[in-house]
C-alpha cells in the first residue's frame, strides 16, 4: 500500500509570490489534514478536508487556502508569501473509522527569500 | 482549551538504557492519543495510537500508556539504540472536533 506523497519536496520562493503544494493520501482515505511546522511555533493545524469539503480550519490568515479533489488528492495554496511562511508543510492522511489514525507524508520544505 | 506538554524537552542517555518520555494534557475529553517520531527535516512516523478506552499499546521495544483521568501518557523505550535518536511528539485528538493538539516534542539522543 503506497504511503502519503507530497510534491514538491523543496521550494524556494520570494516574498509576494504564491505557491501550491500537493498531497496524495493513502488509497481509500478520504480525509486529509495540513500542518505547518516551524522551529518557533512547532506543529500548527492549518485545515482538514473530507470528501472535498473543508471540515476544520486552524487559526491562519486567508492567504492560506486549500481544496480537495474527488480522488481525495489535496492542494494547499499560499498567496502573497511572507518570510514567516518559511516552514515544513506536512500533509496527513486520516484513516477515519473507529481508529481515526493519522499517517504523514515527508513534507514540503518551503523557503521564502 | 486543550494544552499538551512534553517533559523533558531534551534527553541524552547511553545506549542500552530503558527510558520514559512523558506527555500531559489538560482536558480528558480525548478521542485518542498518538505518539510520533520525527527525524531531522523529515515527516512524522506514527509509532503508537491509544484509543481513549485503552490503557496501553505495545509495538516491539515501545510501550505507550494512557491515564485519561490524570491527563498523562508515557512512552517507554526499552534497550535504547542509537537509531532511536529523534524527536518524539505526542498528539491528542480532541473528542469534540477530532483536531490534533500537539506537544512540543522531546529530542532524544542515544549515545553509542
Amino acid at each position: 500500500k503506497a504511503g502519503v506523497t507530497q510534491t514538491p519536496r523543496y521550494l524556494i520562493k520570494t516574498r509576494g509570490q504564491q505557491v501550491t503544494l500537493s498531497c496524495s493520501p493513502i488509497s481509500g482515505h478520504r480525509s486529509v489534514s495540513w500542518y505547518q511546522q516551524t522551529p518557533g511555533q512547532g506543529l500548527q493545524f492549518l485545515f482538514e478536508y473530507f470528501s472535498e469539503t473543508q471540515r476544520n480550519k486552524g487559526n491562519f490568515p486567508g492567504r492560506f487556502s486549500g481544496r480537495q479533489f474527488s480522488n481525495s488528492r489535496s492542494e494547499m495554496n499560499v498567496s502573497t508569501l511572507e518570510l514567516g511562511d518559511s516552514a515544513l508543510y506536512l500533509c496527513a492522511s486520516n484513516s477515519g473509522g473507529d481508529y481515526n489514525e493519522q499517517f504523514f507524508g515527508p513534507g514540503t520544505r518551503l523557503t521564502v527569500l | 482549551k486543550q494544552e499538551v506538554t512534553q517533559i523533558p524537552a531534551a534527553l541524552s542517555v547511553p545506549e542500552g538504557e530503558n527510558l520514559v518520555l512523558n506527555c500531559s494534557f489538560t482536558d480528558s475529553a480525548i478521542y485518542n492519543l498518538q505518539w510520533f517520531r520525527q527525524d531531522p527535516g523529515k515527516g512524522l512516523t506514527s509509532l503508537l495510537l491509544i484509543q481513549s478506552s485503552q490503557r496501553e499499546q505495545t509495538s516491539g521495544r515501545l510501550n505507550a500508556s494512557l491515564d485519561k483521568s490524570s491527563g498523562r501518557s508515557t512512552l517507554y523505550i526499552a534497550a535504547s539504540q542509537p537509531g532511536d535518536s529523534a524527536t518524539y511528539l505526542c498528539a491528542v485528538k480532541e473528542a469534540s472536533n477530532y483536531q490534533l493538539i500537539w506537544g512540543a516534542g522531546t529530542k532524544l539522543i542515544i549515545k553509542p
